[in-house]
């Protein structure tokens, strides 16, 4: 139980396009998700916190106008980059907090390509 | 945001071998956890330390969170090839069930 999955699992893309990512709660509903973007050889960085229902809490330093996160249903979150660039180009990783456990259980990650 | 401090950043060794790998920060957190991650997929949980002095095992692996709660170690025994990936600690931010990641331990378990 409690799978994460995020679609699609690769992306290229060219510069000025969007590109939509979604994560998934297979078995289990998240009133939480998060999301998180990894670069070469880096640590996970806390881009924004999704809450059903509301709007989504970003970290300092991340664009809400560029990164709109839409979390529609108690399963299903939306990472979609507007107007992509190279330097958007990064593993995009999401994860899930059941409402009723006290553990995060994370995606397999969207790799993003911005030619 | 609370920083963690990872040591050492990269770590190659031969199959057999024993490691440690530190996590540290001047902030005090409430549980730490360690994860696992492999190149092009997201981390799995390995363990999470709660109570300041608590040693968890895991098969060869030995987690410890330090007394006052600021440290953690993951000390593997006898390291095997299927060991190899990206070793993370985090930790959950002041304002809720975020977590903070520290920078990762990269190591390499060569046969």
């Amino acid at each position: 139980g409690a799978v994460v999955s995020q679609h699609p699992s690769r992306v290229i893309c060219k510069s000025g396009t969007s590109v939509k990512i979604e994560c998934r709660s297979l078995d289990f509903q998240a009133t939480t998700m998060f999301w998180y973007r990894q670069f070469p050889k880096q640590s996970l960085m806390l881009m924004a916190t999704s809450n059903e229902g509301s709007k989504a809490t970003y970290e300092q330093g991340v664009e809400k106008d560029k990164f709109l996160i839409n979390h529609a249903s108690l399963t299903l979150s939306t990472l979609t980059v507007t107007s992509a660039h190279p330097e958007d180009s990064s593993f995009y990783i999401c994860s899930a907090l059941p409402a009723v456990f006290n553990e995060q259980f994370f995606g397999p990650g969207t790799r993003l390509t911005v030619l | 945001t609370q920083l963690l401090e990872q040591s050492p950043q990269f770590l190659s060794i031969q199959e057999g071998e024993n490691l440690t790998v530190y996590c540290n920060s001047s902030s005090v957190f409430s549980s730490l956890q360690w994860y696992r991650q492999e190149p092009g997929e997201g981390p799995v949980l390995l363990v999470t330390v709660v109570t300041g002095g608590e040693v968890k095992k895991l098969k060869r692996l030995t987690f410890q969170f330090g007394d006052a709660r600021k440290d953690s170690s993951l000390h593997i025994t006898a390291a095997q090839p299927g060991d190899t990936g990206l070793y993370l600690c985090a930790g959950a931010s002041p304002s809720g069930y975020a977590l903070n990641f520290g920078k990762g331990t990269s190591l390499l378990v060569t046969p």
